[in-house]
């Protein structure tokens, strides 16, 4: 089946620890997106990818960092900097070329600070 | 910069009742916008989309919407709502010379029997 994979479902992570969050699709899309999730605080941006090694920063990139080595991959490190990682974080990716399709979503990770 | 306002936190309806999420936008350029529908701790589900072409875009489940490019809206509708239709609705924006996709705070729907 066809479809955007997140793992793990949950994650529990330290206070000063660094966390990686996967994210593989094998839609062959070409852009990826990142987003966190907080409750009344609808999905904020955290990286966009278009193309393969190529990514922007959204709306609040502090504190985490991303790659995009290959184009099924974009996974998604929580460092130690970001001062409040607890949420729920989404991944998505979309079609390009022509007009563009709708962003295909994971079922998401849950981060959680112990 | 883009941004996207969905001013209603909570929409109540009674069963059978018609049901209106509404969104305005901001971008630069044209837009493409997009509706889809959340269920708790899940990823999004896409609900319709405005690319070009009709104003009025239907969508799955029964939704429609309509792209108001003067009111700069593009409000979700369906004109008999289900109980199953509870859940939270997200209406998200891109520029159609952008990949940024920025979505709005959502807006969560109690449909009562």
């Amino acid at each position: 089946d066809g479809g955007i994979t997140q793992s793990p479902k949950y994650l529990f992570r330290k206070e000063g620890q660094n966390v990686t969050l996967s994210c593989e699709q094998n839609l062959n899309h070409d852009a990826m997106y990142w987003y966190r999730q907080d409750p009344g605080q609808g999905l904020r941006l955290i990286y966009y990818s278009q193309i393969v090694n190529d990514f922007q920063k959204g709306d609040i990139a502090e504190g985490y960092s991303v790659s995009r080595e290959k184009k099924e991959s974009f996974p998604l490190t929580v460092t130690s900097a970001q001062k409040n990682p607890t949420a729920f974080y989404l991944c998505a990716s979309s079609a390009e070329g022509g007009l563009p399709t709708e962003a295909f979503f994971g079922q998401g990770t849950r981060l959680t600070v112990v | 910069a883009q941004s996207v306002a969905q001013p209603e936190d909570q929409v109540n309806v009674a069963e059978g009742n018609p049901l209106t999420v509404k969104c305005t936008y901001s971008v630069s350029g044209n837009p493409y916008l997009f509706w889809y529908v959340q269920y708790p701790n899940r990823g999004l589900q896409f609900l319709l989309k405005y690319i070009t072409g009709d104003n009025l875009v239907k969508g799955s489940y029964g939704f429609e919407a309509e792209f108001n490019k003067s009111q700069t809206s593009f409000h979700l509708k369906k004109p008999s709502a289900l109980v199953s239709d509870s859940a939270l609705y997200f209406c998200a924006v891109r520029d159609m010379n952008d990949y940024k996709l920025s979505f709005g705070a959502g807006t969560t729907v109690t449909v009562r029997a």
